[in-house]
C-alpha cells in the first residue's frame, strides 16, 4: 500500500514550457486535491475531484488544468509554465462520506521556473 | 469566508520545555477543525482533529489541543517537547460538510539540544 504517489520529485522549466504532473493513489479514496505550498502562505488549493470525470477549481487555480480520467490518478498541467509557479505542489486524496475526513497527502513535486 | 490564522510563524524551544502553536479561525458556520504536521521534505501527515464531543482531542506522540468555540481557537500544546518535533505544524479548518480545507500559514517548531 503506497498511499500517495506524486510524479516527478524535481523539475526545473524554462518559461513557457508546460508539463503534467501525476498524482496516484492506491486506496480507491474518492476525493483528490491539488495544493501549492510557497514560503509563509501555507497551503492553497488549486483544483480538486469529487469524483472519476469530475474537476472543479480551488483558490487559486490560474495557469493550471487538471483531469481525472482514472479514479486513482490526478493529473496537473501547466500549460506555459512562469516564474510565478515555482513553487512546491502537493497531492492529496481522502474517503468521500467521511465527517470531517483526513486527507492523506504525497511527498511532493518541486517546480523551478525559470 | 471562513480564514485560518497562525500567530506565530516560528517558535524555538529547548528540548523538554512545553510548547504552545497558537492558531485562532473564523467561520460563519460550525467548523472541523485539524492541525498537521509537515516534517522535513515530507508531505503532510494529519496530527490530530475536532470534529465534535470533547474539546480536548489528544495525539500519540503526546500532543494536544483543545477546542473554544467562544474565543474560536484550536491552540496546540505539548507539555515535553523533543527534538525529533522539530517541524511545521498547520492548522486547518473544514466547514461543516465540505471536504475542502483552508489551512493557515504553518508555524515551524524548532526544538533545540
Amino acid at each position: 500500500n503506497a498511499g500517495v504517489t506524486q510524479t516527478p520529485k524535481f523539475r526545473v522549466l524554462k518559461t513557457g514550457q508546460s508539463m503534467t504532473l501525476l498524482c496516484a493513489q492506491d486506496m480507491n479514496h474518492e476525493y483528490m486535491y491539488w495544493y501549492r505550498q510557497d514560503p509563509g502562505m501555507g497551503l492553497r488549493l488549486i483544483h480538486y475531484s469529487v469524483g472519476e470525470g469530475t474537476t472543479a477549481k480551488g483558490e487559486v487555480p490560474d495557469g493550471y488544468n487538471v483531469s481525472r480520467l482514472k479514479k486513482q490518478n490526478f493529473l496537473l498541467g501547466l500549460e506555459s509554465a512562469a516564474p510565478s509557479q515555482t513553487s512546491v505542489y502537493f497531492c492529496a486524496s481522502s474517503y468521500s462520506g467521511q465527517v470531517g475526513g483526513t486527507q492523506y497527502f504525497g511527498p511532493g513535486t518541486r517546480l523551478l521556473v525559470l | 469566508a471562513q480564514s485560518v490564522t497562525q500567530l506565530d510563524s516560528q517558535v524555538p524551544v529547548f528540548e523538554e520545555a512545553p510548547v504552545e502553536l497558537r492558531c485562532n479561525y473564523s467561520s460563519s458556520v460550525s467548523v472541523y477543525l485539524f492541525w498537521y504536521v509537515q516534517y522535513p521534505n515530507q508531505g503532510l501527515q494529519l496530527l490530530l482533529k475536532y470534529l465534535s464531543g470533547s474539546t480536548l482531542v489528544e495525539s500519540i506522540n503526546g500532543f494536544e489541543a483543545e477546542f473554544n468555540k467562544s474565543q474560536t481557537s484550536f491552540h496546540l500544546r505539548k507539555p515535553s517537547v523533543h527534538i525529533s518535533d522539530t517541524a511545521e505544524y498547520f492548522c486547518a479548518l473544514a466547514q461543516g460538510g465540505s471536504e475542502k480545507l483552508v489551512f493557515g500559514k504553518g508555524t515551524k517548531l524548532t526544538v533545540n539540544p
